[in-house]
């Protein structure tokens, strides 16, 4: 079966510094893998996936994630934090079942 | 387009009504989904249909029934639901078929039970 473990249930970055968000997977297969991200009061919005291509990916935003299977991780930057970048993010892994496992979800705070 | 959209916005129910939350997707998707997120948690699965055929049920609550009347939507018949049942319910869609593929979510439906 498939996971994903976040590591850092919240992380606080001041406006223009470096987002790290960490994530790795445990997969018996090559994953799927995605990050989505919560803003409050809202649904779940497609950031970025990996699906076996490019092992660095860009998404919307300025996000981007490296897939490294040597480290089983697919960790989730941003060079430059702005204050709309505040949410909840979720890391998530894909199986053949149609089921998406979320990891426990990291919250980021943006200080001025 | 990737918009899956979702009536209505909030809910407000006691535990002898019955409700009903409705969810659309155009993008010819054949799989679609609900989850149930409680807050700062993330998404559970409820229900998925596969070419409008229920394909998975996580073990939830007769009171919570899903219904897929054609392609495009989705609903979920709310009946005697009990105080715990206060989430964000958030509606998804893919494409159908095995194989791996892309969720994509509903803004949701915050529903409160008195």
């Amino acid at each position: 079966a498939q996971s994903v473990t976040q590591l850092g249930s919240h992380v606080s970055v001041s406006e223009g510094a470096l987002v790290l968000l960490r994530c790795n997977y445990s997969s018996s297969v090559p994953p799927y893998l995605f990050w989505y991200v919560q803003y409050p009061n809202q649904g779940l919005q497609l950031l970025l996936k990996y699906t076996s291509a490019a092992t660095l990916v860009k998404g919307i935003n300025g996000f981007e994630a490296e897939f490294k299977k040597s480290e089983t991780s697919f960790h989730l930057t941003k060079p430059s934090a702005h204050m709309s970048d505040a949410a909840e993010y979720f890391c998530a892994v894909s199986g053949n079942d149609y089921k998406l496992s979320f990891g426990a979800g990291t919250t980021v705070t943006v200080r001025a | 387009d990737t918009e899956v959209t979702q009536t209505p916005k909030h809910l407000v129910m006691g535990m002898t009504n019955k409700k009903s939350l409705k969810c659309e997707q155009h993008m010819g998707h054949r799989a679609m989904y609900w989850y149930k997120q409680k807050a700062k948690k993330p998404p559970e699965l409820m229900f998925v249909y596969s070419y409008e055929k229920l394909s998975i049920n996580e073990s939830v609550p007769s009171r919570f029934s899903p219904e897929c009347p054609n392609s495009s939507l989705l609903n979920l018949h709310l009946h005697a639901l009990q105080p715990e049942d206060s989430a964000l319910y958030l509606c998804a869609s893919s494409q159908g078929g095995s194989g791996l593929k892309t969720q994509y979510f509903g803004p949701g439906t915050r529903l409160l039970v008195l």
